[in-house]
């Protein structure tokens, strides 16, 4: 499977700050998503990333609070707009393999943990 | 009714016994499943995929999918300490590819 690194890997940041999320991928991809984890709870996503397109978003995420960019099939950033304590949540990046196949199977980065004071 | 349905446990299970995790989805997810481990404070990693009715084994690990009755299940032979973590099961989304997940399942293993 592809590898798939994040930066950073944690932060602590204040409120009414922004923060930009790295996502970066060993090999080329299609999808590229990103999700919430918040303390205690399953996956959320945000948002889907397709390059050369804009980023899809989930009910409840406007792309004024979290922008997406990819500018290419290797690499996909978010950014935390206006933060507040609320946002403090795991972000995780994940791509999926197989695409164009039945498979869909999809892989995590090691996820960035975002505090807000 | 939610997509998919686990219960949050913890199951406890000895060293050495079988696990099996539970999961239910409703018709508004396709018939491709995912089973990911998560250790506390780390992502959530993949270890079994199934989209056929049956069973689906990877060493110590068995998925299982049952289409009539929906639901999907990981069993885990010979649980060992390590395997303690929270499982989660994920589907995906019918007509679009993005994966629900359940709420996950938390494994405890005992020595």
């Amino acid at each position: 499977s592809a590898v798939i690194s994040q930066k950073p890997s944690r932060d602590i940041c204040q409120r009414g700050t922004s923060l930009t999320i790295q996502c970066q991928v060993d090999s080329q991809v299609t999808m590229m998503f990103w999700y919430r984890q918040q303390p205690g709870q399953s996956l959320t996503l945000i948002a889907t990333a397709n390059q050369g397109s804009e980023a899809t978003y989930e009910s409840g995420f406007v792309i004024d609070k979290f922008p997406i960019s990819r500018p290419n099939l290797t690499f996909s950033t978010l950014t935390v707009s206006n933060m507040s304590p609320e946002d403090s949540s795991i972000y995780l990046c994940s791509v999926e393999e197989g695409a164009g196949s039945s498979y869909n199977e999809q892989f995590f980065g090691p996820g960035t943990r975002l505090t807000v004071l | 009714q939610k997509e998919v349905e686990q219960n949050s446990g913890p199951l406890s299970v000895p060293e050495g016994a079988i696990a099996s995790l539970n999961c239910t989805y409703s018709d508004r997810v396709s018939q491709s499943f995912f089973w990911y481990r998560q250790y506390s404070g780390k992502s959530p990693e993949l270890i079994m995929s199934i989209y056929s009715n049956g069973d689906k084994e990877d060493g110590r690990f068995t998925a299982q999918l049952n289409k009539a009755s929906q639901y999907v299940s990981l069993l885990i032979r010979d649980s060992q300490p390590s395997d303690s973590a929270t499982y989660l099961c994920a589907a995906l989304g019918r007509g679009f590819q993005k994966l629900v997940f359940g709420t996950g399942t938390r494994l405890l293993v005992s020595p």
